[in-house]
Formats: structure tokens, sequence, C-alpha cells
């Protein structure tokens, strides 16, 4: 799988549209870009993933660059409750019958009042 | 709440003890992985069943920690004499994955944080 790099740590407003960046300069074309958050003393949470496309949740939109090498995980209208570690994870599903998950240290996202 | 439970939520024991946790997957869903997690980093992949098979283990899943699955269904995971650097947040995740090339989406439990004196 390929790895990713995230900022260690960002602020963001409440009410405000937090951005947070991942770099995966080495995915091949079979990889899945995932996003998932961890609230302190949580279990991870899934938010969203994509392949090409930009896809968007109730929860947030998946911007991926056309040439892939990167993408942007939008939280609409960032609150309080969105404060968390927030992970970026590729990962390959060819034809590979099983798949962990490569977790990084992620982006600490801290939602100020 | 995933639908992922695990039990117990916390458990404190002492060195050299034996500990076994448990994890119910969502109910249809055939992966089941484990995952170690210490602070301040993120979790670290143990090992994977595909229904009651153990297809892959880490390399961080020494001769002390076993993993089953007996039915498919539930999984237990249990450390023998236990050390303080087991000390960490125990995280089970489950996934359906319909055909070969489809994502798979893995959802995790609330982990069961141990504590090793």
């Amino acid at each position: 799988d390929a790895k990713t790099t995230q900022p260690t740590s960002m602020d963001c407003a409440e009410g405000r549209a937090a951005n947070l960046p991942c770099n995966h300069s080495t995915i091949s074309g079979n990889e899945y870009v995932y996003w998932y958050r961890q609230i302190h003393s949580q279990g991870p949470q899934y938010i969203i993933h994509g392949l090409k496309n930009n896809e968007t949740n109730e929860m947030a939109s998946l911007i991926i660059t056309e040439d892939r090498k990167s993408s942007t995980l939008i939280l609409p209208h960032a609150t309080l409750r969105d404060t968390a570690v927030y992970y970026c994870i590729v990962r390959s599903l060819g034809t590979d019958s099983w798949g962990k998950f490569q977790f990084g240290a992620g982006t600490q996202v801290v939602v100020t009042p | 709440d995933t639908g992922v439970s695990q039990d117990p939520r916390h458990k404190i024991t002492k060195r050299g003890q034996n500990v076994t946790f448990r994890c119910d997957p969502i109910s249809e869903h055939n992966r089941l992985y484990w995952y170690r997690q210490t602070l301040g980093q993120g979790p670290e992949f143990l090992t994977y069943f595909q229904n009651e098979a153990q297809l892959e283990k880490s390399r961080l899943l020494s001769d002390r920690f076993s993993a089953e699955r007996p039915k498919g269904s539930f999984s237990t995971l249990e450390i023998q004499r236990t050390e303080q650097g087991d000390s960490a947040m125990y995280l089970c995740a489950s996934s359906s994955r319909a055909t070969s090339g489809s994502a798979d989406t893995q959802y995790f439990g609330p982990g069961t944080r141990l504590t090793v004196l």
C-alpha cells in the first residue's frame, strides 16, 4: 500500500469549513483513498472513501486530484464534535484476499469556538 | 454505534496473568480484524480472519498472542503471560467484501483498553 503524508495538526473555527490535506504520491491505479477519524478514547470512525472521482456523503466531501497523488477531506461546517485525529489511508484492493489498513499518525484537528 | 461490540471495555491485570478479549462483528460481515493502538500512535494491524480462517498475522503478534474465530462469528484475542508492554487499546473491526476489487470498508468497535500493572 502507498504511504500517506498528513500535517501533524490543524485548527479550525467552529462553523467554518475544515480542509484536511493528504499526500499519497506513490498511489497506484487500484488503490482506494480512505478517511477515518478517531475521537479520544473511541474506535476509529469511517468517514468516506474514493478511487478516482470526488465523493460526498452526509459527513464530508473527498476531493481527489486528477493525478490521484493527493486528496483533501472537507468537513463543510466544522463543529466542536469534529475535534479528532483524522487518518488518511491508501489501500490496495487488487486481487488480494485480505486487506489491512496501515494507519499513520494522522492529523489532530481541533475545532475552536 | 457501528454495530461492532467489544468486551470488556477496560481490563486491568497484573503482569504474568492471562487475559481474553471478545469481539462481536456486524452479523453479516465475513471479515474480522484485530488492531492494537498505543498512546499517540495510529492503530497497528495484528491479525485478520475471513470467516473462521485466520489468513494473516502481523509480526507484532508474538507467540503469547492467539486469536480465534471458531464459527466465523465472534472472535477472541488471548494474551498469555501479559507484560507491561502489552498495555494498549485493542481494536476489532469487521467488513464484508462483496467482490474482488470492490471497496472493503472496515467498521471498528469501541476497543478494549488493557492496562498491565
